[in-house]
């Protein structure tokens, strides 16, 4: 079956460490996009990327990398320069830029990110 | 920049009640409306979307939305709930110039909790 696959479910990491979370699909999407999810806040657009080698910031791009080197796969890295690194970070693709007419964005299960 | 709000942070509803989700948008065109269902520590999935056309739209899992333009309003509703209906629920617009190419614009979450 088609899909977004996150890895890992939940990730640790010691304070002043970079990590890299990976976001895979098969859907053959064109778009890619990545959401912070943080209690009460909703979420938040970090990056996104509507096509291999190009991508853009979001709303809250400061302490966070991407790469889009190929079309299954964009993976992002928090970096020692987020503050506040511990949330849920979900990804999600689309067919294209647009929002397609089958069902939007698909969105993967999430990754629970835990600085200690 | 469009926003969305949804005013409730919680409802909590009894079993077989009916319900209804709030949700409003600022935007100075008609965007696309979408409603999503997140369940504890998963990835978000689509109940139902307005793109245009007919102004109630029917979703799956029973649920249903009205889009209200003078309003300015997407509700979600449905005629009666059961206890899987427990859930997050996140209202979202993009604009139809561009469509989803920025990313989708979420509200903060309505959390339903359904009473035996």
């Amino acid at each position: 079956d088609g899909g977004i696959t996150q890895s890992p479910k939940y990730l640790f990491r010691k304070e002043g460490q970079n990590v890299t979370l990976s976001c895979e699909q098969n859907l053959n999407h064109d778009a890619m996009y990545w959401y912070r999810q943080d209690p009460g806040q909703g979420l938040r657009l970090i990056y996104y990327s509507q096509i291999v080698n190009d991508f853009q910031k979001g709303d809250i791009a400061e302490g966070y990398s991407v790469s889009r080197e190929k079309k299954e796969s964009f993976p992002l890295t928090v970096t020692s320069a987020q503050k506040n690194p511990t949330a849920f970070y979900l990804c999600a693709s689309s067919i294209d830029p647009w929002p397609d007419r089958d069902g939007g964005y698909t969105f993967g299960s999430g990754t629970r990110l835990t600085v200690v | 920049a469009q926003s969305v709000t949804q005013p409730d942070i919680h409802i909590t509803v009894s079993e077989g009640a009916s319900l209804e989700l709030r949700c409003n948008y600022s935007y100075g065109a008609t965007p696309y409306l979408f409603w999503y269902v997140q369940s504890p520590g998963q990835g978000l999935q689509l109940l139902l979307k307005y793109f245009s056309g007919d102004t109630l739209v029917q979703g799956i899992k029973g649920f249903e939305a009205e889009f209200k333009r003078s309003q300015s309003s997407f509700n979600l509703r449905k005629p009666s709930v059961h206890w899987s209906d427990a859930a997050e629920y996140f209202c979202a617009v993009a604009p139809m110039m561009g469509g989803g190419a920025d990313g989708l614009t979420f509200g903060k979450g309505t959390h339903l909790i359904i009473q035996p």
